[in-house]
């Protein structure tokens, strides 16, 4: 089946600095990606549809300056929390489409 | 009221037994009906993939989706411990490559 990778799988940084995730198809070419968000008990919430070679689409809600999106290439989207705060805390993941959508394994981010 | 509720449990079964799993939704829109499986601190994977009412089975697995009651289902049947996992229900309005709206989630644990 068709892979996604998501690096790291884990990090934690300082209140105040960037994180950069990176989301990768790895056998297929995704047309879109979608960055989701889960906090603990809770359901994955979408935070943007990215598509190759255009800006991202944010939710309603989420800040598309703190979140910045980048979808350069068909196999590699990257989301990067800027000025990440403890409330950022969470866990991030990707999915990419071709036919449906196939999931990376996520990313936990915490934030001290 | 949130667009797709799905009870968080957890519920917990002994090896064997069948399971039911549900979603309500209220956007009559939605046509697309999807069950997920998660692992801890994993990303999801897709079990069943439905757009029509009725039941599509796939080995221990049964999706049922009614349409006019806005309700879906997931039935495990003989489950096992390699089941114990979070099941989201999830669903969309046009098809795979548009974003998922996810439920909370359900908590299953099978016991030996």
């Amino acid at each position: 089946g068709a892979v996604v990778s998501q690096h790291p799988s884990w990090v934690i940084c300082k209140s105040g600095t960037s994180v950069k995730i990176e989301c990768r198809s790895l056998d297929f070419q995704a047309t879109t990606m979608f960055w989701y968000r889960q906090f603990p008990k809770q359901s994955l919430m979408l935070m943007a549809t990215s598509n190759e070679g255009s800006k991202a689409t944010y939710e309603q809600g989420v800040e598309k300056d703190k979140f910045l999106i980048n979808h350069a290439s068909l196999t590699l989207s990257t989301l990067t929390v800027t000025s990440a705060h403890p409330e950022d805390s969470s866990f991030y993941i990707c999915s990419a489409y071709y036919l449906e959508q196939f999931f990376g394994p996520g990313t936990r981010l915490t934030v001290l | 009221q949130k667009e797709v509720e799905q009870d968080p449990g957890p519920l917990s079964v002994p090896e064997g037994a069948i399971v039911s799993l549900n979603c309500t939704y209220s956007n009559s829109a939605f046509q697309y009906f999807m069950w997920y499986r998660q692992y801890s601190r994993k990303g999801p994977e897709l079990l069943m993939y439905t757009y029509s009412s009725g039941n599509k089975e796939d080995g221990r697995f049964t999706a049922q989706v009614d349409k006019s009651s806005k309700y879906i289902s997931l039935f495990i049947r003989d489950s096992q411990p390699s089941d114990s996992a979070t099941y989201l229900c999830a669903m969309t309005f046009n098809q795979a490559g548009t974003a998922l709206i996810f439920g909370k989630g359900t908590t299953l644990s099978v016991s030996s």
